[in-house]
This record gives structure tokens, sequence and C-alpha cells, in this order.
């Protein structure tokens, strides 16, 4: 059964700080996912990284995938309060497949 | 793009009764949808797999009879909860799946049951 941990559930940042969130997933995976959720609000998407040491970047979020480490990482730069939400990350099998969400991250970022 | 719309974005209704969630693949065609649920301050949790013009595969520990899928157009798939009660009231996302952009999963905006 695959399995998807993220770390830390909550992160309470300090803006222009730097800050990453782990994604550990138990069994070999086709594609990561990262997706941010605001409240009251529905999936939007991040980033999809398909490779061993695909890294993608998007302003102040960057993600990166180890599959040997089985490890996804999404890094913060200079954290500023409208990154303020929750952020998952997800798994899947094989391409078409269901996927395999983390608990998610919660993040505020206070001035 | 890919846009997926869901309807409604919030319902209330009274324990007892049916509700019916609809997903709409509006610019391309979705033969895979999945339905999801999410309770407040918690992860998606997969409820199903839908397949257009086959049955919906459900996860285990979700009920079948209770929560009807039917995914009868290339477009659209919808999600019925029968006799509601109050601890089905959670956030339900619908996905579809976009062949021709890598089998990525594009997602609804949610509908917000609440069953009183």
């Amino acid at each position: 059964e695959l399995k998807v941990e993220q770390n830390p559930l909550f992160l309470s940042m300090q803006e222009g700080k730097n800050y990453t969130i782990y994604c550990n997933y138990s069994t070999t995976s086709d594609r990561l996912y990262w997706y941010r959720q605001d409240p009251g609000k529905s999936l939007e998407s991040l980033f999809v990284l398909l490779s061993n040491g695909a890294v993608k970047q998007e302003g102040r979020l960057m993600a990166s995938l180890d599959t040997k480490a089985r490890l996804s990482t999404l890094h913060i730069t200079a954290a500023v309060h409208d990154l303020s939400a929750t952020y998952f990350c997800a798994v899947d099998k094989a391409a078409g497949n269901k996927l395999t969400f983390g608990g998610g991250t919660r993040v505020l970022v206070k001035p | 793009g890919a846009v997926v719309s869901q309807h409604p974005s919030r319902v209330i209704c009274k324990s007892g009764t049916s509700v019916k969630i609809e997903c709409r693949s509006l610019d391309f065609q979705a033969t895979t949808m999945f339905w999801y649920r999410q309770f407040p301050k918690q992860s998606l949790m997969l409820m199903a797999t839908s397949n257009e013009g086959s049955k919906a595969t459900y996860e285990q520990g979700v009920e079948k009879d209770k929560f009807l899928i039917n995914h009868a157009s290339l477009t659209l798939s919808t999600l019925t909860v029968t006799s509601a009660h109050p601890e089905d009231s959670s956030f339900y996302i619908c996905s579809a799946l976009r062949a021709n952009l890598g089998n990525e999963q594009f997602f609804g905006p949610g509908t917000r049951l609440t069953v009183l």
C-alpha cells in the first residue's frame, strides 16, 4: 500500500525567511504532485515532478524530487503572507492512476 | 487549459434526503473522474473512481449504496449522497483525468455539503 507522509504538519513562518516542506512516499511512483489549497477552496496545481532529479521553480516556490530516496521537497524562499495556505503532495503509481495524498502542511506566514 | 466545474458549490439539506453533485469537464473529455472527500483540517480521501460507461470503483470502506456514482457521458459524472446524515457533511471534490495532457488530474472547485 502506498503511503505518503508530509512534515511538518504545521509551519509558522516569518516573512523573509526560507523554509522547506518534506514529502516521503513508501513505494516506487511515476510522478509526484504539489498542490496548494486555500481555506474553503479546492486544489491549485503547483508542480508535477516526473523524474529523478527533477527541479521546478515558480516564484518563491521550488520543488525537487529524489526518486531513490522517495523524497520530494517544497522550498519556500523569502516567505510572504500570500503564501499562507495548506500544501499537499500527492503521488500516483502509474500515469492515470488514483492519487495518494500526504496529510498536508498548513503554512502560516506572519509579518 | 483544463477546466472542471462542480455544481452546486454549497448545499444544505435535511437528514434523510438525497443530494446530487455534478462534476463536469468543460473543455475536454474525461473517461475517468475521481471523487474525493475532505473533512475539516484533513487531507483528501479518495472515495471512488468513476469510469464512463461502466460501474464506479469504490475505495475500501466507502458504501457504494450510499454514494451513488454515475458517469453517463465523457464530460459528466454525478455523485448522489443517499439518505444523507450529519456525518456525511463534508467538502466533496471531483477531479477529471485528461488523457492528452499526460494523464494529469484536474480538480473541480468542490461542493460543501451540510446535513442538518
